[in-house]
């Protein structure tokens, strides 16, 4: 089945420590995306790529890094810089162009403690 | 920049009452739209979407959406609610002169459907 998975499911750090977060997508498709969720904050985008080799910062980049070495991956690195990275993180991909959905994964609880 | 309101963080209804969950965007430039579902600790699913041609769009378990460009606005509706109905509902706008492909979602509305 072609989709987009996210792992693991649940994630605790140490404050202070770095974490990477994976994304893969069996779709084939060129953009994709990562979305912090908070509660009554709906998803703000972190960034995204629209194509391997190249991703641009979203609303709230700061803190984290990607890389895009793969078009079907897309792997999200929450560091130390990062105040408040207690959060639900979604990976999304969508094919080139605007006018189609993004397909989403199931999503990553990481919590610092 | 772009930018999506949802009016109403939660809504409250009882079984078989209709629903309207309301969503507004600010741009005047030609959009996409789209309404998301996403129950608790999973990812989003598409509901439904806006792209061109009839301005009623529905999904195939009842719910239906208006686009309206004079008022910006792509409200989400249901004449009869289920217990299933119960989750976070979130808008989303996409330019389509393509800002770079970014999907701007709302703040949800958290949809409670009660017996």
């Amino acid at each position: 089945d072609g989709g987009i998975t996210q792992s693991p499911k649940y994630l605790f750090r140490k404050e202070g420590q770095n974490v990477t977060l994976s994304c893969e997508q069996n779709l084939n498709h060129d953009a994709m995306y990562w979305y912090r969720q908070d509660p009554g904050q709906g998803l703000r985008l972190i960034y995204y790529s629209q194509i391997v080799n190249d991703f641009q910062k979203g609303d709230i980049a700061e803190g984290y890094s990607v890389s895009r070495e793969k078009k079907e991956s897309f792997p999200l690195t929450v560091t130390s810089a990062q105040k408040n990275p207690t959060a639900f993180y979604l990976c999304a991909s969508r094919q080139q162009g605007t006018d189609t959905e993004a397909f989403f994964g199931q999503g990553t609880r990481l919590t610092v403690v | 920049a772009q930018s999506v309101t949802q009016l109403d963080s939660q809504v409250p209804v009882f079984e078989e009452a209709p629903v309207e969950l309301r969503c507004n965007y600010s741009s005047s430039v030609s959009v996409y739209l789209f309404w998301y579902v996403q129950y608790p600790n999973q990812g989003l699913q598409l509901l439904l979407k806006y792209l061109s041609g009839s301005t009623l769009v529905e999904s195939i378990n009842g719910f239906e959406a208006e686009f309206n460009k004079s008022q910006t606005s792509f409200h989400l509706r249901k004449p009869s609610v289920h217990i299933s109905d119960t989750a976070e509902y979130f808008c989303a706008v996409s330019d389509i002169y393509n800002q770079g492909g970014k999907l701007i979602f709302g703040q949800g509305t958290e949809l409670s459907v009660k017996p």
